[in-house]
């Protein structure tokens, strides 16, 4: 069965450094999405490609966070400088991208994010 | 604005009964409904869906109902088993240009005593 892949699944840092997540999705998903999910709250999209392209960023913090899906396969976030606040588990998904009816999000096992 | 709402955050259920897992939504453009169930440490899975244009849809020991006059869907588990203990998300979907955006709810920690 397919999967969704993310690596690292695990990484502490330290404040100020730089950390990147990738995320290799489901074969001909054209749609990709990160999101962040804090404890006992639901997924929060930080962004969404469809193919190489940004398509919504509204939720980024792009003074510190940065996305890119160049060649519209795989994906890499990056947060520099990692802030305490940033500690959370980062998941991906991708879907079809089916206009209509039943397009259905797969999610990888995401990255748990500790910044000390 | 939280569209889609799941107000219980905890629900403990003896294993062999039903659980019923609720989740309410706002936005009339939805078309597509779905649960995740999220184990500690994972991501979340998909579980089941309903399309807008159903009220039932049913997947062995689960089944979701949709009610979209009161804009609610539930999930029963019959019978709950104690390897249903889990996180559960309800998202729901709605077209946005060329292109589909999910919402999700809090979640509902679901705790299946043996």
């Amino acid at each position: 069965e397919a999967e969704v892949a993310q690596s690292p699944r695990y990484k502490i840092t330290e404040k100020s450094q730089a950390v990147a997540f990738w995320c290799d999705p489901i074969s001909g998903h054209a749609t990709l999405y990160w999101y962040r999910q804090i404890l006992g709250q639901g997924p929060e999209l930080l962004v969404q490609f469809q193919d190489e392209s940004v398509v919504d960023d509204s939720q980024l913090p792009k003074d510190r966070f940065s996305a890119e899906r160049l060649k519209g396969v795989d994906s890499t976030l990056k947060i520099q400088p990692a802030e305490l606040g940033d500690s959370a588990m980062y998941l991906c998904a991708s879907s079809e991208s089916i206009q209509v009816g039943t397009d259905t999000q797969y999610f990888g096992p995401g990255t748990r994010l500790t910044v000390l | 604005d939280q569209q889609v709402k799941q107000n219980s955050p905890s629900l403990s259920v003896q294993e062999g009964r039903i659980s019923i897992l609720n989740c309410d939504y706002t936005n009339s453009m939805f078309d597509y409904f779905l649960w995740y169930k999220k184990y500690p440490a994972e991501g979340p899975t998909f579980l089941i869906s309903i399309s807008s244009i159903k009220d039932k849809n049913e997947d062995g020991r689960f089944t979701v109902f949709l009610n979209k006059s009161a804009k609610h869907l539930s999930l029963h588990i019959v019978p709950s088993q104690p390897g249903d203990s889990a996180v559960y998300f309800c998202a729901a979907k709605r077209q946005w240009g060329n292109f589909n955006k999910f919402y999700f709810g809090s979640g509902t920690k679901l705790n299946v005593k043996p």
